[in-house]
C-alpha cells in the first residue's frame, strides 16, 4: 500500500530564508507526486506535480521540488520565503497506471515565516 | 471556468441528524472525489465517481455514508444518523481522467456535530 510521510509538523522559516519541506513516499512503483497549499478555512491548491520525464519540476509561487527515486523523495523548496508562504503544505501521492485516482495524502507541514 | 464548488460551506448539526453536501465540479471534469480532513490531518480519500459510475469506496466509509452522481455532473454526499466523530471538513474534488492527473479541490464543507 502506498503511504506518505512528511518530517516535520510545523517548520519556521525568516523571511528571505530557504524554504525545504520533506516528503518521502513508500510504493512498490513510483507514483505521481504532488505538493498542494492549504490556507485557513480553504481548499487545496495545486503547486506542482511530477507525472514523468524531468525529475526536477517548478510550480507557481516560486516554488519547485525535486524527484528521487533512489530517495524516494519528493522534498519542496523555495530559495526565499515571503509572509504569504505562510500555510500548510501537503504531499500526495496516487497511483500510477489508473490515469491518476485517489490522492494519498502526507500529514502536513505548517510553514510559518518570521519577518 | 469557474472551478469546484462545495455547498453549503458550513453546516452545524445535532447528533442523529442527517446531512446532504453538494459538489460541482468543474464542468468537463469526468472524474469526483470526495475526502475527509480532521483538524490537523490531511485529507483522507473516502470515494471518487468516474462519470456516474462510483469505482471506489474507502473502507472509511462506513454504511452511514452514501454519495451519489446521478447523472455525471454534481454530486451528494450524505450522511445519516451523524456522529460527534464526524465532524470534520468534507472536501471535494475533480480531475479529466486522461487528460491530466491532478486534482482540483472545492472551498470544503465544514461539518460541526453536537
Amino acid at each position: 500500500a502506498q503511504s506518505v510521510t512528511q518530517l516535520g509538523s510545523h517548520v519556521s522559516v525568516s523571511e528571505g530564508a530557504l524554504v525545504l519541506l520533506r516528503c518521502n513516499y513508500s510504493s512498490s512503483v513510483p507514483p505521481y507526486l504532488f505538493w498542494y497549499v492549504q490556507y485557513p478555512n480553504q481548499g487545496l491548491q495545486l503547486l506542482l506535480k511530477y507525472t514523468t520525464g524531468a525529475t526536477l519540476v517548478k510550480g507557481i509561487n516560486g516554488f519547485e521540488a525535486e524527484f528521487k527515486k533512489s530517495e524516494t523523495s519528493f522534498h519542496l523548496t523555495k530559495p526565499s520565503a515571503h509572509m504569504s508562504d505562510a500555510a500548510e503544505y501537503f504531499c500526495a501521492v496516487s497511483e500510477r497506471g489508473n490515469q491518476g485516482g485517489k490522492l494519498i495524502f502526507g500529514q502536513g507541514t505548517e510553514l510559518s515565516v518570521k519577518p | 471556468d469557474t472551478g469546484v464548488s462545495q455547498d453549503p460551506r458550513h453546516k452545524i448539526t445535532k447528533r442523529g441528524q442527517n446531512v446532504t453536501f453538494r459538489c460541482d465540479p468543474i464542468s468537463e471534469h469526468n472524474r469526483l472525489y470526495w475526502y475527509r480532513q480532521t483538524l490537523g490531518q490531511g485529507p483522507e480519500f473516502l470515494t471518487y465517481f468516474q462519470n456516474e459510475a462510483q469505482l471506489e469506496k474507502s473502507r472509511l466509509l462506513s454504511d452511514r455514508f452514501s454519495a451519489e452522481r446521478p447523472k455525471g455532473s454534481f454530486s451528494t454526499l450524505e450522511i445519516q444518523r451523524t456522529e460527534q466523530g464526524d465532524s470534520a471538513m468534507y472536501l471535494c474534488a475533480s480531475s479529466f481522467a486522461g487528460l491530466t492527473y491532478e486534482q482540483y479541490f472545492g472551498p470544503g464543507t465544514r461539518l460541526t456535530v453536537t
